[in-house]
């Protein structure tokens, strides 16, 4: 079946970009998405790339996917303290996205 | 504004007892979706709903078992709680339409099993 990798930890100075990566094996992942679960709460949707775009950036948030070594990032500029959280990343086959399949998620920690 | 509600937030229980975790979302999503999180697998897909009485089994179904009389609620139940059941449980929802590809999520159930 599909599976999803992750680092589990990432430490981070405060200003400094962090770069979360994440490595999947279905050669059929077509849509791609980071969420983002902040302490004692659920997961939110930060952002997605679909598999015919190699970058997408948002504001602070820069995700890059290399289709060839099945490699996603996300990096994310400027940390601040409110980026600590876990991130997942996901995949899904199709853009309903009925059945995503879930990294092992990143914690990431800032250090002031 | 509600939202996706979960109740209760925080459950512990005994092995052997039924135990069942509600979710609630109020924006008549067609789809729902049950996860549990453990560290080191991250979200794994119990269950999933495309529309009231219609029902799925995702990644690791066995021991639990939904139901979806109405669109708006999606229990899930616990018949013989284990101790590898102890887990965080997120229920989410999604709109039925092929344009909508966000999962809305909600806060988490903190199961312990003793």
């Amino acid at each position: 079946g599909e599976d999803v990798e992750q680092s589990l930890f990432l430490s981070v100075r405060e200003g400094d970009s962090s770069v979360i990566n994440c490595t999947y094996t279905d050669s059929s992942s077509t849509y791609l998405y980071w969420y983002k679960q902040e302490p004692g709460a659920g997961l939110q949707l930060l952002t997605y790339i679909f598999s015919n775009m190699d970058m997408k950036q948002d504001q602070r948030l820069t995700v890059l996917l290399n289709k060839k070594d099945k490699h996603l990032s996300l990096r994310i500029a400027d940390t601040q303290t409110g980026d600590s959280a876990i991130y997942f990343c996901a995949e899904s086959a199709n853009f309903g996205n009925e059945k995503l399949t879930f990294g092992t998620g990143t914690r990431l920690t800032i250090i002031p | 504004d509600a939202g996706i509600t979960q109740s209760p937030r925080y459950k512990i229980t005994e092995t052997g007892r039924q135990v069942t975790l509600m979710c609630h979302q109020t924006w008549s999503h067609s789809y729902m979706f049950w996860y549990r999180q453990d560290l080191g697998h991250g979200l794994r897909l119990i269950y999933y709903s495309a529309a009231a009485d219609i029902t799925d089994k995702g990644e690791v179904p066995d021991g639990y078992v939904v139901s979806r009389s109405k669109t708006e609620n999606f229990p899930l139940t616990l018949e013989s709680a284990t101790r590898s059941q102890t887990s965080v449980y997120f229920c989410a929802s999604k709109l039925d339409s092929q344009f909508s590809y966000e999962q809305y999520f909600g806060p988490g159930t903190r199961l312990t099993v003793t």
